[in-house]
């Protein structure tokens, strides 16, 4: 079957580092990316690696191995406004198509 | 430039009625993806249209069905509800084609609730 595994909860002070890893298991792959839902809020994109290494945006920062089937989301600086959940999700398929595998999210607690 | 618009945002049905959810995506794209997000199961695709047509289904039984206009608009449909088609129910569109990150927009969501 097609899993990807992120942990359930993370929690972090702010001005913190913190990493969210995700592993994933899928029949195909061209990338994977990075999704952020506040509650009751909707998903809004926040990164994309197709080949490996990092790549950076502002304080957030993604890395994938594609070797390891393992990919991270680093976030920097952390910010009350940080805490939401956090996707990690897989194109299994080779068009630009909407379809995406996601993770069960990791719900980040930043706190004072 | 307007965002994904869902609607209705919420609603009430009962079990064995039927509902319609209607999305408009952003101007310009041509793909539009619906997601069921429920606690247990997280974001699960339903399916993707993409110039009228739809271009990939996920694992969800016949009860679910979609379709898209010439402008691009979408709706889903689910029919005979059961309790367990409580849930969010995302709408996301994308470009669809060419080369890029195939970021999607979400909408806000339509909570159907099955009682």
């Amino acid at each position: 079957g097609q899993s990807l595994e992120q942990p359930s909860e993370v929690t972090a002070v702010e001005g913190a580092i913190v990493q969210i890893n995700c592993t994933y298991q899928t029949s195909g792959f061209y990338g994977l990316s990075w999704y952020q839902q506040h509650d009751g809020g909707a998903p809004t994109f926040l990164s994309y690696n197709a080949l490996d290494g990092l790549e950076e945006t502002g304080r957030f920062s993604s890395f994938l191995s594609r070797s390891d089937s393992y990919g991270y989301l680093l976030l920097q600086e952390l910010q009350m406004k940080d805490s939401a959940s956090y996707f990690c999700a897989v194109r299994d398929d080779s068009g630009n198509t909407g379809k995406l595998i996601f993770g069960q999210g990791t719900t980040l607690q930043v706190k004072p | 430039k307007a965002g994904v618009t869902q609607t209705p945002r919420y609603l009430i049905k009962t079990r064995g009625q039927q509902v319609t959810l209607s999305c408009s995506p952003i101007s310009g794209h041509r793909s539009v993806s619906w997601y069921q997000q429920t606690p247990g199961q997280g974001l699960q695709f339903l399916f993707e249209y993409f110039s009228e047509t739809q271009r990939n289904k996920g694992n969800f039984p016949g009860r679910f069905s979609g379709r898209q206009f010439s402008n691009s608009r979408s709706e889903m449909n689910v029919s005979t509800l059961e309790l367990g088609d409580s849930a969010l129910y995302l709408c996301a569109s994308s470009v669809g084609a060419g080369l890029g990150t195939g970021e999607l927009f979400f909408g806000e969501g339509s909570r159907l609730t099955v009682l």
